[in-house]
């Protein structure tokens, strides 16, 4: 059974630029989140999406980050336009409906924003 | 104060002894609690989930839970090189947002 998955691995946009970060989650998996690690600090809940809803989105640092799960299924989450604060890596996870509290990691994209 | 407290670290312990890792939390609400394994530059991989107060064994690892000190702790026996890691103490209470501390580097020596 293939894991969760991002694309890109890593990413180094310009202050300003737009950048757009991708994520499939396990096959089946209905629960999907984003966390971002800053340098330094701890993991941080972004979102919470439970197929193509979100059901909690209170991490979300302003309205310069977009989440989207079309068809409850991969997730992308857009940061426009991209400020030197926003570099750090961002982790997806999933979950079953039932398990919901065991999260798989995906392998995260490492965000640099000069 | 943070949500979830660990120290950071570095602790440092030889082969084959026990590495002992803390967390504290503030919400007395929480319910669920999680130790997390990270190596440098991967994912974090949940090792040991536990609900109720007293001692969960897996293997070499056993969690610790005490509610009433919002206190959980990670035990890790005859240590191993490969052992070493960033162990990440996560805490949810009861939705489906989780709340991590910062993690604690552990370096096991050969």
């Amino acid at each position: 059974e293939a894991g969760v998955t991002q694309f890109p691995s890593h990413s180094v946009i310009e202050k300003g630029q737009t950048v757009t970060l991708r994520c499939d989650p396990i096959s089946g998996h209905d629960n999907l989140y984003w966390y971002r690690r800053v340098m330094g600090k701890e993991i941080k809940f972004l979102l919470h999406f439970v197929k193509e809803s979100k059901q909690d989105e209170s991490g979300m640092p302003n309205n310069r980050f977009l989440a989207e799960r079309t068809g409850g299924t991969y997730s992308t989450l857009k940061v426009q336009p991209a400020e030197l604060e926003d570099s750090g890596v961002y982790f997806c996870a999933s979950s079953q409906v039932g398990g919901a509290e065991t999260q798989y990691f995906g392998p995260g994209t490492r965000l640099l924003v000069l | 104060q943070k949500e979830v407290e660990q120290n950071s670290g570095p602790l440092s312990v030889p082969e084959g002894a026990i590495a002992s890792l803390n967390c504290t939390y503030s919400d007395r609400g929480s319910q669920s609690f999680f130790w997390y394994r990270q190596y440098s530059g991967k994912s974090p991989e949940l090792i040991m989930s536990i609900y109720s107060n007293g001692d969960k064994e897996d293997g070499r690892f056993t969690a610790q839970l005490n509610k009433a000190s919002q206190y959980v702790s990670l035990l890790i026996r005859d240590s191993q090189p490969s052992d070493s890691a960033t162990y990440l103490c996560a805490v949810s209470t009861g939705g489906f947002k989780t709340i991590f501390g910062a993690g604690t580097r552990l370096f096991v020596k050969a």
